[in-house]
């Protein structure tokens, strides 16, 4: 089934401890978001990739590096976890312009101890 | 910088009634506007999509939506809710190639 595969589930991590959140797609689309979901707050995009080999920074990319060396793969990185990125985080994908919507993945259940 | 303001965090119906989600948009041109749904522990599922061609959408499961220029407005409505139907809805508006979201409203459906 064509879609956007993300793991773990869940996970819980110490404080300090270096993290990567994978997520890849089988839809060769070019565009792929990492978005973090806290409770009143919404979904806040962290880091984005219009296509492979470039990235940019969205409204929350304190703490967190991504990278996009092919299209299918997008790992997000926290290199020092903090308690405050305990979230649940999200990535997405988009073939198109922007009017093609998105296709999300199940999410990563992050706890930061 | 786009932004959509959800009213209310919460709202309850009773099984039947009619289900109303407020959206509004902040935005200098017609952006393109969008509904997903979000049923417990899942990801984000696409319900409708505005992109300047009628101004009222029709979505999945009985959903739909109208802009309004005037309003800044893209509420979403279903005339008869079902227990199915609760869920956190989350509005989002396009700001370039990304998406910008509400924080969401919760429904929660009584018999």
């Amino acid at each position: 089934i064509a879609g956007i595969t993300q793991a773990p589930t869940s996970q819980i991590l110490a404080a300090g401890r270096r993290m990567t959140l994978r997520c890849t797609q089988d839809m060769r689309h070019n565009a792929m978001y990492w978005y973090r979901q806290d409770l009143g707050l919404g979904l806040r995009l962290i880091h984005y990739s219009n296509t492979a080999g470039t990235t940019g920074k969205g409204e929350v990319p304190d703490g967190y590096s991504v990278s996009r060396a092919n299209t299918d793969d997008f790992p997000l990185t926290l290199a020092s976890a903090v308690p405050s990125q305990t979230s649940v985080y999200f990535c997405a994908s988009k073939q198109g312009p922007a009017n093609y919507g998105y296709t999300f993945g199940s999410g990563t259940r992050l706890t930061v101890v | 910088a786009q932004s959509v303001t959800q009213l209310g965090s919460h709202v309850s119906v009773s099984e039947g009634a009619l289900v109303l989600l407020r959206c509004n948009y902040s935005s200098s041109v017609p952006p393109y506007l969008f509904w997903y749904v979000q049923y417990p522990n899942q990801g984000l599922q696409l319900l409708l999509k505005y992109t300047s061609a009628a101004t009222l959408v029709k979505g999945i499961n009985g959903f739909e939506a109208e802009f309004k220029k005037s309003e800044t407005s893209f509420h979403l409505t279903k005339p008869s809710a079902h227990m199915s139907d609760a869920a956190e809805y989350f509005c989002a508006v396009t700001w370039g190639d990304k998406l910008i979201f509400g924080t969401g409203t919760r429904l929660q459906v009584f018999p």
